[in-house]
């Protein structure tokens, strides 16, 4: 069974750091490219960062860019979403997500919570 | 990176159809057959319904349809079910390795 499991949510203070982890089961998870999105308190979903299955094309959304840093691990079965300079309007529920190729979402995890508040 | 455009609100009486529409550009859904659509009940991660246009994957009843001419997707939800009430998002490839998300529609089922 796939499985997708975020961890590392919580409070911060705006223009703090935060790392977020995506563990993978269930899966060949070298051979997929993956995605983080994320869901602000009652709002849409807003596509965040691609990785390629080797880690050779990466992508960002202009609100991110500069800011975060998308990496991942083979061997640990795992994605890293790193998040610095957070604001106010990065309080999110932060979800990974398996691209099944190309360019569709087929599983997610459950989503890890981001609050960045004083 | 323009979010792509949803109507915010359909509704329907159980057994009918109703159709979701989604407008980009001829750089996002004009210019790529990737569109995919994802439903979401509250509280819960997005699902997978519709990708590459009009590909269902398994376990997706075939009452679920998309399409797409021009700039705009749609996708179309027949013999509405009580369980289909839900938050629908299409979703494009923009180029460069990027992805845009609709603004997402609410789904009543009256």
């Amino acid at each position: 069974e796939v499985q997708l499991v975020e961890s590392g949510g919580g409070l911060v203070q705006p223009g703090g750091s935060l790392r977020l982890s995506c563990a993978a089961s269930g899966f060949t998870f070298s051979t997929y490219s993956l995605n983080w999105v994320r869901q602000a308190p009652g709002k849409g979903l807003e596509w965040l960062s691609y990785i390629s299955s080797a880690s050779s094309s990466i992508s960002y959304a202009d609100s991110v860019k500069g800011r975060f840093t998308i990496s991942r691990d083979n061997g640990r079965h795992s994605l890293y979403l790193q998040m610095n300079g957070l604001r106010d309007d990065d309080t999110a529920v932060y979800y990974c997500a398996r691209d099944q190729g190309p360019w569709d979402l087929d599983y997610w995890g459950q989503g890890t919570l981001v609050t960045v508040s004083s | 990176q323009s979010a792509l455009t949803q109507p915010r609100s359909v509704s329907g009486s159980p057994g009918q159809s109703v159709t979701i529409s989604c407008t980009g550009t001829s750089s996002d859904v004009g210019g790529y057959n990737y569109v995919s659509w994802y439903q979401q009940h509250p509280g819960k991660a997005p699902k997978l319904m519709i990708y590459n246009v009009s590909q269902r994957p398994s376990g997706v009843p075939d009452r679920f349809s998309g399409s797409k001419s021009g700039n705009t997707a749609s996708l179309t939800i027949s013999g509405l079910q009580a369980e289909d009430e839900a938050d629908y998002y299409c979703c494009s490839y923009a180029g460069s390795y990027t992805l845009v998300f609709g603004g997402g529609t609410k789904l009543t089922v009256l």
